[in-house]
């Protein structure tokens, strides 16, 4: 299955700023989503990034508030732009497995703390 | 819309006492159901893929079982190292999204 790269791991970031979360994957996969999981909840899509298409975003998630870009198969990113607390979550990149016992596999994740 | 609940919301057993997780779903086509287990400060790790109702799958002291309207996890002998939460999620036919349930968070006690 494949194995998934996220960086970083954890960040402290100022109120008004902005943050790029990083997703690299050791093998080429069509779609990749971004999840996020807010303190003590359960995982929440925000969007599905296809190369070479513009992402696909879940209802109450805006482009504005979270670019991402997917240059290529194995590589994409989530910025999480004009931070407020409310935005302190760990973000989540996943990818479809491939093969007979399919399902999805996920990064370790982003603790995103915003003060 | 896709829902899933899973219960208890928290489960505490001792070592060798074992009990099963609940995850009820409404899909509108069932895709697939996936349980995976999350350690804390990790990523969701996959334990299983259920397609249709009376599959049942195994891995070391879980067992996993589906029905048209729920899903058991059921976990055998716990020990310590059992010790996280569990997710339960559901895809559906007509895409690729997953939608997850709140999680059980599993202690068992030495």
């Amino acid at each position: 299955s494949a194995v998934i790269s996220q960086k970083p791991s954890r960040d402290i970031c100022q109120r008004g700023t902005s943050l790029t979360i990083q997703c690299q994957v050791d093998s080429q996969v069509t779609m990749m989503f971004w999840y996020r999981q807010q303190p003590g909840q359960s995982l929440t899509l925000i969007a599905t990034a296809n190369q070479g298409s513009e992402a696909t975003y879940e209802s109450g998630f805006v482009i504005d508030k979270f670019p991402i870009s997917r240059p290529n198969l194995t590589f994409s990113t989530l910025t999480v732009s004009n931070m407020s607390p409310e935005d302190s979550s760990i973000y989540l990149c996943s990818v479809a497995k491939k093969g007979p016992n399919y399902g999805y596999t996920f990064g370790s994740g982003t603790r995103l703390t915003v003060v | 819309e896709d829902q899933v609940t899973q219960s208890p919301e928290a489960l505490r057993l001792q070592e060798g006492e074992s009990s099963s997780l609940n995850c009820s779903y409404t899909v509108s086509g069932l895709r697939g159901l996936f349980w995976y287990r999350q350690d804390p400060g990790k990523g969701p790790e996959f334990l299983f893929t259920l397609y249709s109702a009376g599959e049942e799958k195994e891995k070391e002291r879980l067992k996993a079982t589906l029905t048209k309207k729920e899903s058991f996890l059921h976990i055998t002998a716990p020990k310590p190292e059992d010790s996280a939460t569990y997710l339960c999620a559901v895809g559906e036919t007509s895409g690729s999204r997953l939608t997850f349930g709140e999680g059980t968070q599993l202690t068992v006690n030495p």
